[in-house]
């Protein structure tokens, strides 16, 4: 069965360093997103991606965020300077049509910011 | 204030037994809502998604049912089994200006004792 994988699964990281965390979507999905979960909390919505721009982003996606797809298959979320508090597994999803369809959700990369 | 309150927090069952969990959302414009089964350090996985006109949706033993008018939500879980013991969390997405916004519960933490 097609899944969402993504790389790596833990990155260690210095504070002010800048870090790409990457995710392979399901081939034939077009609708991308990156969510995170700082440890003990809930999830929260980072940003959707469709037709090579953004759709929708939350208040959290700030200037600090980026997201690319570089190429057929990747699509990377790039903190520019990382601050202690964007330690957190991060999670990537995928849909196929449309963001009302069901998100499948890679594994996560757990990020930790010395 | 958009928000998704999930109860009880933490609930401990039999293997073979039944249970309930609740979501109460204050969403609006509500466009789905969603469960997801979450296991320990994993990616969510999803179980249902209903929008505003579906009363109930059952996948194998995980049935969802969904009241507009109360803004309520319940999943229940028959003939539970040892492989349910996860968390259990509740989104909500609201569709405003032509955007969506995922409000995500705290999830309810099940555990399943043989």
């Amino acid at each position: 069965e097609p899944e969402v994988t993504q790389t790596p699964s833990h990155q260690v990281t210095q504070m002010g360093q800048e870090v790409i965390l990457r995710c392979v979507p399901i081939s034939n999905h077009l609708y991308f997103y990156w969510y995170r979960q700082i440890l003990g909390q809930k999830v929260e919505f980072l940003v959707s991606f469709y037709n090579n721009e953004i759709s929708e982003k939350s208040e959290i996606f700030d200037d600090q965020f980026s997201v690319e797809r570089p190429d057929g298959s990747n699509f990377t979320l790039k903190i520019r300077s990382t601050k202690l508090e964007d330690s957190a597994m991060y999670f990537c999803a995928s849909s196929e049509r449309s963001s009302t369809d069901t998100q499948y959700f890679g594994p996560g990369t757990r990020l930790t910011v010395l | 204030k958009n928000q998704v309150e999930q109860s009880p927090q933490s609930l401990i069952i039999l293997e073979g037994k039944n249970c309930t969990l609740q979501c109460n959302y204050t969403v609006s414009p509500f466009s789905n809502l969603r469960w997801y089964k979450q296991d320990t350090g994993r990616g969510p996985v999803s179980l249902t998604i209903m929008t505003f006109s579906e009363n109930t949706k059952s996948n194998g033993r995980y049935t969802a049912t969904l009241d507009a008018d109360t803004k309520q939500s319940s999943l229940h879980i028959t003939a539970s089994q040892l492989s349910d013991s996860a968390s259990y969390i509740c989104v909500v997405s609201a569709y405003t200006s032509g955007t969506y916004k995922y409000i995500f519960g705290t999830g309810t933490r099940l555990k399943v004792l043989a």
